[in-house]
């Protein structure tokens, strides 16, 4: 059964960049699309963007600007990096598997604050 | 930029059914926007219900339903629970690899 593991710096100051791993443990990530998704406090879930095994990436068009994911498949694992953090990006950040949305990560709390 | 629409809370009976439904501000949903259903606890990660339309996730019970309705995907809860007390959002894919979460349905049973 394939699970997914996060991980990444919690705490952020303004402007720092915030950087997550999603690790695929039981399965591989050829032939999927893997996705990061976000919660800020007391709202909504916000598709942030996905990437393909071969490396292919779309993004949320109101957070391009700022968002890189990449994939390492020697690893078997994928990676967030979003850029200028706000008080606004302040979340849970969730990695799941795209299509059949049937493997989700646990979620990783980021805070950003002075 | 096309926003996914929710009931922002719905009441249900114990044992009664209730339909949640997903559109779009402008247009009409159809199975060709993937509509997916999860379900979601204070402090844990969704729980897929739904995907594609009417696919249900694997161990989830089949009181739960999926379907296109009146230009709009819906989930269907029959026989009510207690612990269906939860939020509820679906995604739509927007196409060109562009995903958009609904704003959540908070539904209550009692």
């Amino acid at each position: 059964q394939v699970q997914l593991q996060q991980w990444g710096a919690g705490l952020l100051k303004p402007s720092e960049t915030l950087s997550l791993t999603c690790g695929v443990y039981g399965g591989s990530l050829s032939g999927y699309y893997w996705a990061w998704i976000r919660q800020p406090p007391g709202k909504g879930l916000e598709w942030i963007g996905e990437i393909h095994h071969s490396g292919g990436t779309n993004y949320n068009p109101s957070l391009k600007s700022r968002v890189t994911i990449s994939v390492d498949t020697s690893k078997n694992q994928f990676s967030l990096k979003l850029s200028s953090v706000t008080a606004a990006d302040t979340a849970v950040y969730f990695c799941a598997r795209e299509w059949d949305w049937d493997v989700w990560g646990k979620g990783t709390t980021v805070t950003v604050s002075s | 930029q096309t926003v996914v629409t929710q009931e922002p809370s719905i009441s249900v009976s114990p044992g009664g059914t209730v339909t949640l439904t997903c559109g779009l501000s402008s247009g009409s949903v159809s199975s060709s926007y993937y509509p997916s259903w999860y379900q979601q606890t204070p402090g844990q990660a969704p729980r897929t219900l739904i995907y594609s339309t009417n696919t249900r996730s694997s161990g989830v019970p089949d009181r739960f339903s999926g379907s296109i309705l009146a230009n709009k995907a819906a989930l269907t809860i029959t026989g009510a629970q207690a612990d269906d007390e939860s939020d509820y959002y679906c995604v739509l894919y927007m196409g060109s690899g562009i995903w958009v979460f609904g704003g959540g349905t908070k539904l209550t049973v009692l």
